[in-house]
């Protein structure tokens, strides 16, 4: 059974701060990594990671993949309030129906 | 805007009533999903489709059925509603038509379903 673990599953922060969120999984056969973002309404894509050490990049969000390992790591540089939401990491694990495995989220609250 | 559409968007219920969900796509895309999100365990696959009359049963299948008899709609059904059926709806699809990878999913706005 294909499994995906976050961490923290919460944390708080203060404006300007810097924080990591963490992602790990174990799957049959990994396709792609993906990050959302979900605020009050439906969850926004954030990134989709495929291969090793190469880092995705979008405004003050970076997200890189370490496919040995099994993890990934979202970072979120200079924190503002409108960064707290909950950050989902999802495991695309292959075969032809694109089925995604998602992890419970960390719930992220960045405080003025 | 994927060009998904959910309806309805909010409803309360009593225990033992069917109930069905609407999603409905403008964009001719194969694949659909539905999921439900509970507190503490994030989004979780409740029925999937890769085509007219094609479809399958995720992690969380038992007590929905769905159906899907033309592209654009995907209906999820609860036959009869419990209360540990209560919880948020979202559905899906992956971008596969327009030439994409289809990794990526597209989320609806959400059901927020109540059974008392």
């Amino acid at each position: 059974e294909d499994k995906v673990v976050q961490s923290p599953l919460s944390l708080v922060v203060h404006e300007g701060d810097t924080v990591t969120l963490n992602c790990s999984y174990e799957v049959t056969n990994f396709r792609s990594l993906l990050w959302y973002k979900q605020e009050k309404k439906a969850p926004t894509f954030l990134f989709m990671l495929t291969s090793s050490g190469i880092e995705k990049k979008s405004g003050r969000l970076s997200s890189i993949l370490d496919k040995k390992e099994l993890f990934s790591i979202l970072n979120i540089t200079a924190t503002q309030t409108g960064d707290s939401a909950i950050y989902l990491c999802a495991v695309n694990s292959g075969g032809s129906n694109y089925k995604l495995t998602f992890g419970k989220g960390t719930l992220l609250t960045v405080n003025p | 805007d994927a060009g998904i559409t959910q309806s309805p968007r909010h409803k309360v219920t009593e225990t033992g009533t069917p109930v069905t969900l609407r999603c409905h796509q403008t964009e001719n895309h194969r694949y659909m999903y539905w999921y439900r999100q509970d507190p503490g365990h994030g989004l979780r696959l409740i029925h999937y489709s890769y085509g007219v009359k094609d479809t399958d049963k995720g992690e969380v299948s038992d007590g929905y059925s769905v159906s899907r008899s033309k592209t654009e709609d995907f209906l999820l059904t609860l036959e009869s509603a419990t209360s540990s059926q209560t919880s948020v709806y979202f559905c899906a699809i992956s971008k596969t038509s327009s030439g994409g990878r289809g990794d990526e999913q597209f989320f609806g706005p959400g059901t927020r379903l109540t059974v008392l």
